[in-house]
This record gives structure tokens, sequence and C-alpha cells, in this order.
């Protein structure tokens, strides 16, 4: 079961906009549109900022979005802000039996 | 308050066994699946188990099937992580989290425990 694949960092300016991708296969990420992403700042535990590749939980920011195509998932913050800098994982299924997370993406905000 | 507590974490010999729980409140329990989720010291995530509202279905990660159970008592509030014959790849911070959905097999996850630390040495 490997992990789905993140890039390890990405950095951007505060105020722009930036995507984070999410690549697997046919049998998780392109085999439903179950994918979920979570933020993790330091010594904290995750939270959950979209599930079911674009829907936001009560009280996530609408600076926050999801989309997919085929085997690629993609999680887009707008309008980034100090307090976006965390780690970034994203979350799927293989062929609904086993959960499958990201490696993870480190978001720095210069 | 929605909450998840977790407890049991620890430091034990190669070999041996331990049982984390998780004490849920702030919410219905048996309405919702709930899973185990690791991670290793500087690394990332890693789900584990997971098991549906009624404990009528439980999905196990490779990595610990057969030495893992998890299990949950609706009565209690409670969900539960026997660990067997653990090894030092184990070793990681161990949440509790609840599922979005009542089966197991729907893996987003909306509210976690801040965790418990498990650690396999000699």
């Amino acid at each position: 079961q490997s992990a789905l694949t993140q890039p390890a960092s990405v950095s951007e300016s505060p105020g722009q906009s930036i995507t984070i991708s999410c690549t697997g296969s046919s049998s998780d990420v392109g085999g439903d549109n179950y994918v979920s992403w979570y933020q993790q700042h330091p010594g904290k535990a995750p939270k959950l900022m979209i599930y079911d590749v674009s829907k936001r939980p009560s009280g996530v920011s609408n600076r926050f979005s999801g989309s997919k195509s085929a085997n690629t998932a993609s999680l887009t913050i707008s309008g980034l802000q100090a307090e976006d800098e965390a780690d970034y994982y994203c979350s799927s299924d293989i062929s609904s039996s086993t959960g499958l997370f990201g490696g993870g993406t480190k978001l720095t905000v210069l | 308050e929605v909450q998840l507590v977790e407890s049991g974490g620890g430091l034990v010999q190669p070999g041996r066994s331990l049982r984390l729980s998780c004490a849920a409140s702030g919410f219905t329990f048996d309405d919702y699946a709930m899973h185990w989720v690791r991670q290793a010291p500087g690394k990332g995530l890693e789900w584990v188990l997971g098991i549906s509202w009624n404990s009528g279905a439980i999905g196990y990660a490779d990595s610990v099937k057969g030495r893992f159970t998890i299990s949950r008592d609706n009565a209690k509030k409670s969900l539960y992580l026997q660990m067997n014959s653990l090894r030092p790849e184990d070793t990681a911070l161990y949440y509790c989290a609840k599922g979005l959905s009542s089966t197991y097999y729907y893996y987003a996850f909306d509210i976690w425990g801040q965790g418990t630390m498990v650690t396999v040495s000699s």
C-alpha cells in the first residue's frame, strides 16, 4: 500500500494562490469521489479541510477548494495567509477496503 | 464540546502488547464509524484500522493485520486498539478519529483526538 504522491514542499507569498497535487491510481484517487484533505500545524492534530473531493466542512474558509481529474486530486488555497503555513495531507481509499494517505506537503508562506 | 481523548500509550518492549483507549463525548458515538490513524515521529499519517458503527465491519492496514485489533463499546462511548506483537516500526503517535459516515470504508475523518504516543523499544 504505497502512499499517494504529494510534493514534499511548496511555497508562495501571502495573498497568492497555491495548488497542492495528490496523485494515485485508478484503484484509489481515480476510483471514486472520496478524496479528503487535512491541515496539520506542528504539534497539533490534523484538521479536515475538504472531503468528497470538493466539499468543505462547516467552519472551513472558502479560500480552500478541492478538485480532481482522473487519478490526481488537487487542493487550492487562495489568498494565502500566514496561518495557512502547515502540512497538508490528502487521503483516499483503495477499492473502499483500506484507507490511504498521501506523504504530506509542507506549505511555506514566504 | 465534541471531543476524543486517547489514553494508554507508553514505552513497551518489542513483542509485547499494549491497549489504547479513546473516550468520545459531545456527539452520538454509535452513529459513526471510528478509526485509528498513526504518525511516526517526523513522518506522515497512516490509516491503521476502522470499525463501523455497530462493529459489523472492520478494516485493517496490511502493516497491522493479524497483530492489531479494533473494538468499540457504544454504551461506554469508547474505542479501543489492542496491539500485540509490537515492533519498533509501530512507534508512533496514535490518533483516534471519528468518521463522517457510519461505515468504516468511508475515509473522511472530521474529529481527531490529540493522540497518545506509543514507543516500542528495548
